[in-house]
């Protein structure tokens, strides 16, 4: 079973900035939070991932709490082709298998 | 550099017949794992390879088997094929330092008739 919960779907006006949280309260002092989202049919895509420090790189942001029971990514400027699936899931990193769950499906409109 | 890759990209078999996949790795890293997708059950976990050892396996029948070469190129295999193997298959390479991650190839779809 998947370790995170994540709301099942959120729109998202273009342009602004997208917020998805995720919450991982029994995640690992070792395990990592991951993001990756899957347009329509295609392979996941990595996005971002951090142990406990907020984390940005050119796609997106990472804010992890300081409890590390919950995290929230951020898109800054959404548009329309961050449509998408996206997964939070949590790993011990490496080659260790990912869990995925149902993920939030977000729609970024015009 | 290239990405993961797969072939073929899309396949039609039918039932009983078994059918390969294959799955190149990001150059340089040495895990390979397998992920099965269906509409029904999501993305699940089917088994991981690093040099040439399946050192992890999910929860699927032996009909689903698996193996890497010394290149680190892995196959996939289904065997007496049926109608819920249909799915979008995916291969992901790594090269396993903790700190590291996954990547993703397009995947392969497999429609059994």
């Amino acid at each position: 079973d998947a370790k995170t919960t994540q709301p099942t779907s959120m729109d998202c006006a273009e342009g602004r900035a997208a917020n998805l949280p995720c919450n991982h309260s029994t995640i690992s002092g070792n395990e990592y939070v991951y993001w990756y989202r899957q347009i329509h049919s295609q392979g996941p895509q990595y996005i971002i991932h951090g142990l406990k420090n907020n984390e940005t790189n050119e796609m997106a942001s990472l804010i992890i709490t300081e409890d590390r029971k919950s995290s929230t990514l951020i898109l800054p400027h959404a548009t329309l082709r961050d449509t998408a699936v996206y997964y939070c899931i949590v790993s011990r990193g490496g080659a260790q298998k990912l869990v995925f769950g149902q993920g939030t499906r977000l729609t970024i409109n015009p | 550099k290239a990405g993961v890759t797969q072939t073929p990209r899309y396949l039609i078999k039918t039932r009983g017949q078994q059918v390969t996949l294959s799955c190149s790795p990001i150059s340089g890293h040495r895990s390979v794992s397998w992920y099965q997708q269906t509409p029904g059950q999501g993305l699940q976990f089917l088994f991981e390879y690093f040099s040439e050892t399946q050192r992890n396996k999910g929860n699927f029948p032996g009909r689903f088997s698996g193996r890497q070469f010394s290149n680190s190129r892995s196959e996939m295999n289904v065997s007496t094929l049926e109608l819920g193997d249909s799915a979008l298959y995916l291969c992901a390479s790594s090269p396993d330092r903790p700190t590291e991650t996954q990547y993703f190839g397009p995947g392969t779809r497999l429609l059994v008739l």
